[in-house]
């Protein structure tokens, strides 16, 4: 099952700040963050992994609830060069399948 | 540059033809991972090779999909028969372990 992010685009101005939320209906045992700009590969941002654990960008903070199920992604002070899609991703239980969220489409205007 | 290298970048192909792809992963990864996205959508998921093992196969890759990881180096994917459908981004990915994925910039089919 795909996790929901939500939400589905957002546009922001300069210096503002967003959240990005990753839903899923199974367990996660660890989620990452990646972005993907138009027409390039997805980029590491965050890895999050059960117990707290975090690994990742410095400008860009994240939250993993695992009861809940969820994690949200935090952009502060956004950059121009926040714009992109953003996805969650994590590994399907009992698996080797990996998963990518719906995507959130965020722009950044100046 | 993530280190991940993808050829051909572009492969433009005639309905019916069969058309192959290579990913070289970064050297000591020993996890690598196929996807397919078209536009709009997120990555799809198709295989995962545990260094030269194909341990997971999606449900998605039907017959004519097959893909190979020979002495646990470089990978292949091979679609046979090629329909308009397949039609898409083709996504390597190698990890050290369960952790980061460090994505190709990616092979971009065209099937006319």
């Amino acid at each position: 099952q795909q996790p929901v992010q939500s939400p589905q685009a957002v546009i922001l101005r300069e210096g503002e700040d967003a959240v990005i939320n990753c839903s899923s209906s199974k367990a996660l045992y660890s989620v990452h963050w990646y972005r993907q700009k138009h027409g390039e590969a997805p980029v590491f941002l965050m890895i999050l992994l059960k117990g707290g654990e975090q690994k990742g960008h410095d400008k860009i903070s994240a939250s993993f609830n695992e009861k809940k199920q969820q994690s949200s992604l935090y952009l502060t002070a956004s950059q121009l060069s926040y714009s992109g899609t953003y996805f969650c991703g994590t590994g399907a239980s009992g698996t080797y399948k990996y998963i990518f969220g719906t995507g959130t489409r965020l722009k950044v205007l100046a | 540059d993530t280190g991940v290298s993808q050829d051909p970048r572009h492969k433009i192909t005639k309905r019916g033809q069969n058309v192959t792809f290579r990913c070289d992963p970064i050297s000591e990864h020993n996890r690598l991972y196929w996807y397919r996205q078209t536009l709009g959508q997120g990555p799809e998921f198709l295989t995962y090779f545990q260094n030269e093992a194909q341990l997971e196969k999606s449900r998605l890759l039907s017959d004519r999909f097959s893909a190979e990881r020979p002495k646990g180096s470089f990978s292949t994917l091979e679609i046979q028969r090629t329909e308009q459908g397949d039609s898409a981004m083709y996504l390597c990915a190698s990890s050290l372990g369960a952790d980061i994925q460090y994505f190709g910039p990616g092979t971009r089919l065209t099937v006319l």
